[in-house]
């Protein structure tokens, strides 16, 4: 069962532009929820991640996302785009604990989402 | 601190040999992880292990065998590479608790012919 989807497998925007890359998850048990980036030729590395306290979380280089849990989102944004941010964005869940269909001491991952930015 | 490495960066083989993928890590953490890349398709977890000697099943196991002998290695091998294998391979790691981060590797490139 694909316990996150992340809409839009590619984003385009201009540079200092708003950047908004969208996750939606389903889970019955209070989840905690991770964006990664990975950069070309790179591994992933976290941007950012809730864990139940704060719903807005701060993360690396100005991005930021809220957990809204009556919309099970968790979706990305960065005010002002920048040329270094052009990656691939990951959206993953892990679960406070074992759920139906999925399994403790596991990282769901979405299908990533490619963010270009213009000049 | 050298994190989450990964042994070879990449590689070439031919259908039918074998090799075996090393990751270490220096953080003392307790779960690590085998994922494989490919376009499209995101990040699908292979194997992982929840402690020193023990290992269990993700999404895509076929075709792969893992051992974690000692709680800072964990190797993945192919008995017999397929062409279907050709693929990004990711490894990572944590500590024991659902809400800390995973650390990547820089990933092994790897080409089936």
């Amino acid at each position: 069962a694909q316990s996150v989807t992340q809409l839009g497998s590619h984003v385009s925007v201009s540079e200092g532009a708003l950047v908004l890359l969208r996750c939606n998850y389903s889970s019955s048990v209070p989840p905690y929820l991770f964006w990664y980036v990975q950069y070309p030729n790179q591994g992933l590395q976290l941007l950012l991640k809730y864990t139940s306290a704060a719903t807005l979380v701060k993360g690396i280089n100005d991005f930021e996302a809220e957990f809204k849990k009556s919309e099970t989102s968790f979706h990305l944004t960065k005010p002002s785009a920048h040329m270094s941010d052009a990656a691939e964005y990951f959206c993953a869940v892990s679960f406070s604990r074992a759920d139906r269909g999925s399994t403790l001491g596991r990282l769901y991952f979405g299908r990533g989402t490619q963010l270009t930015v213009w000049p | 601190n050298a994190g989450v490495t990964q042994t070879p960066k990449f590689r070439v083989l031919k259908t039918g040999q074998s090799m075996t993928l090393l990751c270490a890590q220096d953080m003392n953490h307790e779960y690590m992880y085998w994922y494989r890349q490919d376009p499209g398709m995101g990040l699908r977890l292979i194997h992982y292990s929840v402690g020193e000697g023990t290992t269990a099943k993700g999404e895509v196991p076929d075709g792969y065998n893992v051992s974690r002998l000692k709680k800072q290695n964990f190797l993945l091998g192919l008995e017999s590479a397929a062409p279907s294998q050709t693929s990004v391979y990711f490894c990572a790691s944590r500590r024991d608790r659902p809400q800390e981060t995973q650390y990547f590797g820089p990933g092994t490139r790897l080409l089936v012919l």
